[in-house]
């Protein structure tokens, strides 16, 4: 199984100030279709994940621009320009390239 | 707007049977592969299996072969998940997904005596 490393495990950060999560792979999400299936969500307290972004660094129509992701291969980093309040809960990297999915542990933002 | 709403859960003993239903609504259901993923009380997400759009392939993770068997209706846009020889192990909130896109509410579910 591909197994996903997130760090940190946890972030604390004020308003406005940017924040980086790193996520590596055991192996390469490179697809055989030329596509990397690696994706990032969030979970807020008490709820369901959401989408954030895919393929390594597209934005979901409703995802803020604040956000970017990119990487390849083996090594993904999603970015935060400002954090916001609206942006606390656990981000998780997963991926889709190779079964079975695999998701990170996850890194638990909260607002200092 | 997209709805994925579950339901089934509760409380089972260890080496029954329980089966989740996900009713979707707001996109065209039959176009899509579809999964269930499973949370652990304050654990991290774990992905349980895949169908694909048209119920001919199917997926599943180590851990639930030949004990779980994932479906779907498509004429009545529902997602199955059929969970026999349950395991306290497998006591999760469990969510219907149309995976990397959208996420239902989850479905608890707590396998003990």
């Amino acid at each position: 199984d591909v197994v996903m490393t997130q760090t940190p495990v946890s972030l604390s950060l004020a308003i406005g100030q940017p924040a980086s999560i790193s996520c590596k792979s055991s192996q390469s999400l490179l697809g055989t279709s030329g596509k990397t299936f690696l994706n990032w969500i969030l979970q807020r307290p008490g709820q369901s994940p959401k989408r954030l972004i895919y393929q390594v660094s597209k934005l979901y129509s409703e995802v803020p621009d604040r956000f970017s992701g990119s990487g390849s291969e083996t090594e993904f980093t999603l970015k935060i320009s400002r954090v916001e309040a609206e942006d606390l809960g656990v981000y998780y990297c997963w991926q889709g390239t190779h079964f079975p999915y695999t998701f990170g542990a996850g890194t638990k933002l909260e607002l200092k | 707007e997209v709805q994925l709403v579950e339901s089934g859960g509760g409380l089972v003993q260890p080496g029954r049977s329980m089966k989740l239903s996900c009713a979707a609504s707001g996109f065209t259901f039959n176009n899509y592969d579809m999964a269930w993923v499973c949370q652990a009380p304050k654990k991290g997400l774990e992905w349980v299996a895949t169908i694909s759009y048209d119920g001919s392939s199917t997926y599943y993770r180590d851990s639930v072969k030949g004990r779980f068997t994932i479906s779907r209706d498509n004429a009545k846009s529902t997602l199955y998940l059929q969970m026999d020889s349950l395991r306290s192990e497998d006591t999760a909130t469990y969510y219907c997904a149309r995976l990397g896109h959208y996420w239902g509410q989850g479905v608890m579910v707590t396998v003990s005596s």
